[in-house]
């Protein structure tokens, strides 16, 4: 089946250090990718939709100068985490659909666990 | 605002025994309709999904959810449990066919079971 790489799987990083990480789509193209935010024993939430070619499109509440997203190509996108603090500490993960197949499944990634010292 | 539910935050069965998690959603329009499971310390697996047609669905592992349109339900159903289907289970609901439609997620149910 369809493939998202995430990566790194897990980061360190110092207060006030910015941190990237990246998804790919490995064998499919993706107009629109999807980063989500994980909380110990909580559900996903949504932050924002990457839109290949144009700027991301940002849930209500989600920082953008925060959270920088970048979808450069159809099969990357990037979320950089700037001026990183503690509360940032959490597990991200992406996501895609196939552009050529909408009546299809998202595919998950495996996820960066995020942690700021 | 389009919202998925899931009723049941922890459910605690022994093994054999039937599992039912509740699943509602909140959109009028067309959607598509998906349960994915996380193991311990694993990423989202996709368990099954509905895009159309027989509203009852067969996933993998012996999983099978049922979309009941009138109710705006779409519950995962196993006969027969076993400790291996310990996980976090999360129901998922896209508005609309495009694949830029984003996907909403409820909050997830922790299916624990005992041997």
């Amino acid at each position: 089946g369809a493939v998202v790489s995430q990566h790194p799987s897990w980061v360190i990083c110092k207060s006030g250090t910015s941190v990237k990480i990246e998804c790919r789509s490995l064998d499919f193209q993706a107009t629109t990718m999807f980063w989500y935010r994980q909380f110990p024993k909580q559900s996903l939430m949504l932050m924002a939709t990457s839109n290949e070619g144009s700027k991301a499109t940002y849930e209500q509440g989600v920082e953008k100068d925060k959270f920088l997203i970048n979808h450069a190509s159809l099969t990357l996108s990037t979320l950089t985490v700037t001026s990183a603090h503690p509360e940032d500490s959490s597990f991200y993960i992406c996501s895609a659909r196939d552009s050529h197949l909408p009546n299809t499944e998202a595919f998950f990634g495996q996820g960066t666990r995020l942690t700021v010292v | 605002a389009q919202s998925v539910s899931q009723h049941n935050h922890h459910v605690i069965l022994s093994e054999a025994a039937s599992l039912e998690l509740g699943c509602n959603y909140s959109y009028g329009g067309t959607v598509n309709l998906f349960w994915y499971v996380q193991y311990p310390g694993q990423h989202l697996q996709l368990l099954l999904k509905y895009f159309s047609g027989d509203p009852l669905v067969k996933g993998i592992k012996g999983f099978e959810a049922e979309f009941i349109k009138s109710k705006f339900s779409f519950n995962l159903r196993k006969p027969s449990v076993q400790w291996s289907d310990t996980a976090e289970y999360f129901c998922a609901v896209t508005p609309g066919y495009s694949s830029a439609s984003k996907i909403i997620f409820g909050s997830g149910t922790r299916l624990s079971i005992r041997p």
